[in-house]
């Protein structure tokens, strides 16, 4: 069956610019992971949703960074007036009971 | 706050040999931990997940051992292939459903 997939695979822009990356999770997984993989700072926990819980959003490492679930399935972060910082590979992740499933990833180059 | 630790960082050996590939984690109180590989430019591969209450999991080449108790988990890979280099990643689950926290992750080269 069809994994996760997130699109789209690679974004280069420039910085201040805002950009959405998307993820497709796999069909009738209830969670969905936000992860950012940087170069010094390995794997990251951005935010979660589960269900129609409230995200857990505790892993946002600033206001520009917003993330949205549309019917339970796909996901779009959002990141408002890009810094060269959020340069990174940005990874989606879904489950339905504990094991994560995890898509390619979309790389992010702020120039 | 949950700490990750992977050892080696990196690791190269030839092909056919057997290898183990450290993690150790801070706070025992998990749910399970998962190895992950991780090709260059690629997304993550689940290898093998633990649950909390289970000392150890197999597929095919790997085994996976977990001691929640000292907070130690080992990957063991069998007559080892060039197409096993790769970056292999633990991480650990915290409550069921909850965020993954990672290690650092073992670089491995296998050599023909």
């Amino acid at each position: 069956g069809a994994g996760v997939s997130q699109s789209p695979s690679n974004k280069v822009t420039e910085k201040g610019k805002d950009v959405e990356l998307r993820c497709d999770p796999i069909s009738g997984h209830t969670a969905l992971y936000w992860y950012r993989q940087s170069l010094g700072q390995g794997l990251e926990f951005l935010i979660y949703f589960q269900g129609n819980s409230a995200p857990d959003k505790s892993g946002l490492p600033s206001d520009r960074f917003s993330a949205e679930r549309t019917g339970g399935s796909v996901s779009t972060l959002t990141i408002q007036r890009t810094q060269q910082e959020d340069s990174a590979v940005y990874l989606c992740a879904s489950s339905l009971f504990s094991e994560q499933y995890f898509g390619p990833g979309t790389r992010l180059t702020v120039t | 706050k949950q700490e990750v630790t992977q050892i080696p960082a990196a690791l190269s050996v030839p092909e056919g040999e057997n290898l183990v590939l450290n993690c150790s984690f801070t706070d025992s109180a998990i749910y399970n931990l998962q190895w992950f590989r991780q090709d260059p430019g690629k997304g993550l591969t689940s290898l093998l997940l633990i649950q909390s209450s289970q000392r150890e999991q197999t597929s095919g080449r790997l085994n996976a051992s977990l001691d929640k108790s000292s907070g130690r988990s080992t990957l063991y890979i069998a007559a080892s292939q060039p197409g096993d280099s790769a970056t292999y990643l633990c991480a650990v689950e915290e409550t069921s459903g909850s965020r993954l926290t990672f290690g650092e992750g073992t670089q491995l080269t296998v050599n023909p």
